[in-house]
C-alpha cells in the first residue's frame, strides 16, 4: 500500500494567514492527489482534485501543486471558516489510502 | 446534484453482521464513469478506503485486504442503491462509516466527490 504522511500534523495560525500543508506519499503518484477538508460531525469534503484543480464551488484561496511524491496544499488568507482537519488521498493505485490528517486551529 | 443517503444501524453485537446502505439520487449506481465506495473512520485507524462497486459492462468490485474475507459490497440496481456488509465484527471495527463516489474512476481525475452524511456504527454486547 501506498502511505501517505501529511506535515504538521498540527498548527495554530490567524484569520488573513497564508498556510501551507505537506503531504509525501512513499513512491511515486504522478498527480493522483486529491485534498479533502473535514469539520466535525460531518463528511471529508473535497476541494483540490488531481494535485491542483479546484473542485466546483471550492474558494479560489485554496490552491494545490506538486507532483510525485511531494505535494501542497495552501491557503492563501484564512477565513474562519477554514479551520478544519485537512486530508491528503492518493487516487493511484487500490487501495486508495489518506494522510493522517492536519489539524489547522485558530491562534 | 447528487446526494447520498445512508441508512442502518448504530449498533451492532461483536461476531455479528455490520449491514448499511446507500442510496443514490443524481446518479447511476450503474454509471459507467463512477466507482461507488465505502470507506470508515475512527480514531485508531483514520480514513480507510474499504471497498467499492461499479460497472462496466458487468459488476466489479474491489476489497482492501484488511477486510476481504469478511466484506460484501452489493448494488441495487432497482432501488439504486449499494450496501455494505462486514461480517464477524468485533469492537476494533467500531468507527464512522461513510458511503462515497468517485467520479470518474480509474482516470488522473479520480476523487470522492460525494460523500454520505456517515453512520457510526458501535460493536459492542
Amino acid at each position: 500500500d501506498i502511505q501517505m504522511t501529511q506535515s504538521p500534523s498540527s498548527l495554530s495560525a490567524s484569520v488573513g494567514d497564508r498556510v501551507t500543508i505537506t503531504c509525501r506519499a512513499s513512491q511515486s503518484i504522478s498527480t493522483y492527489l486529491n485534498w479533502y477538508q473535514q469539520k466535525p460531525g460531518k463528511a471529508p469534503n473535497l476541494l483540490i482534485y488531481a494535485a491542483s484543480s479546484l473542485q466546483s464551488g471550492v474558494p479560489s484561496r485554496f490552491s494545490g501543486s506538486g507532483s510525485g511524491t511531494d505535494f501542497t496544499l495552501t491557503i492563501s488568507s484564512l477565513q474562519p471558516e477554514d479551520f478544519a482537519v485537512y486530508y491528503c488521498q492518493q487516487s493511484y493505485s487500490t487501495p486508495q489510502t489518506f494522510g493522517q490528517g492536519t489539524r489547522l486551529a485558530i491562534k | 446534484q447528487v446526494q447520498l443517503q445512508q441508512s442502518g444501524p448504530g449498533l451492532v453485537k461483536p461476531s455479528q453482521t455490520l449491514s448499511l446502505t446507500c442510496a443514490i439520487s443524481g446518479d447511476s449506481v450503474s454509471s459507467k464513469s463512477a466507482a461507488w465506495n465505502w470507506i470508515r473512520q475512527s480514531p485508531s485507524r483514520g480514513l480507510e478506503w474499504l471497498g467499492r462497486t461499479y460497472y462496466r459492462s458487468k459488476w466489479y468490485n474491489d476489497y482492501a485486504v484488511s477486510v476481504k474475507s469478511r466484506i460484501t459490497i452489493n448494488p441495487d440496481t432497482s432501488k439504486n442503491q449499494f450496501s455494505l456488509q462486514l461480517n464477524s465484527v468485533t469492537p476494533e471495527d467500531t468507527a464512522v462509516y461513510y458511503c462515497a463516489r468517485d467520479n470518474p474512476a480509474f482516470t488522473s481525475s479520480s476523487r470522492f466527490d460525494y460523500w454520505g452524511q456517515g453512520t457510526l456504527v458501535t460493536v459492542s454486547s
